[in-house]
């Protein structure tokens, strides 16, 4: 069982679509990072978000930390095919152990 | 330029053939990381150092061993690999442990 899920694993849409996937858990955290990795890349920091309800923007990018702090989502507005990759969301659990938690990830993939 | 650089990039060996996967950081981190990452698993964290001298196990450590003499080097020592560590290992390191971790490429093994 995952600490962190993610929703969906897979998404394959056409460009200028919206889309939003999800990062649910049922543990509490203290902050929440995405990242995105692209093939043969480690993953790249895109945001961290820290207080409950917080909205963060990035371009066409909306990240958004649950006011519970146990979730988060990420939207992006008019999908690009640059936007294709691999997105995971991870965690610092309040009551956990010295590492971040990372999600399954997302392997999203946008269609000219 | 700030970086995380693994060695090699890739690899195959045979089953109980020790090898050493090299990580070095030049941003003098304290918290490094080693992962593997395996299709609908996510990153999974196998073992972490909060300082030099100081390691600690993650979620999947058996069969894999580190150390950190230094504060830049952080190898991963597979003491007798088998096929089922076939993977895609990534290090990290970040400041602490709840703060952006800087990933290097990647090292594919391959283990027959």
């Amino acid at each position: 069982t995952q600490l962190l899920e993610q929703s969906p694993q897979f998404l394959s849409i056409q460009e200028g679509e919206n889309l939003t996937v999800y990062c649910n858990s049922s543990s509490v955290f203290s902050s929440l990072q995405w990242y995105r990795q692209e093939p043969g890349e480690g993953p790249v920091l895109l945001v961290t978000v820290v207080t409950g309800g917080e909205v963060k923007k990035l371009k066409r990018l909306t990240f958004q930390f649950g006011d519970a702090r146990k979730d988060s989502s990420l939207h992006i507005t008019a999908a690009q095919p640059g936007d294709t990759g691999l997105y995971l969301c991870a965690g610092d659990e309040i009551r956990g152990a010295q590492k971040l938690v990372f999600g399954q990830g997302t392997r999203l993939t946008i269609n000219p | 330029e700030a970086q995380v650089t693994q060695n090699p990039r890739y690899l195959i060996t045979v089953t109980g053939k020790k090898l050493t996967v090299t990580c070095s950081q030049n941003m003098n981190h304290e918290y490094m990381s080693w992962y593997r990452q395996d299709p609908g698993l996510g990153l999974r964290q196998i073992y972490y150092s909060m300082n030099v001298e100081v390691t600690d196990k993650g979620d999947v450590p058996e069969g894999y061993k580190v150390s950190r003499k230094e504060k830049r080097n952080f190898p991963l020592i597979l003491e007798s690999p088998s096929p089922n560590q076939t993977s895609l290992y990534f290090c990290a390191s970040s400041l602490d442990r709840a703060t952006e971790a800087f990933f290097g490429q990647g090292t594919r093994l391959t283990v027959v």
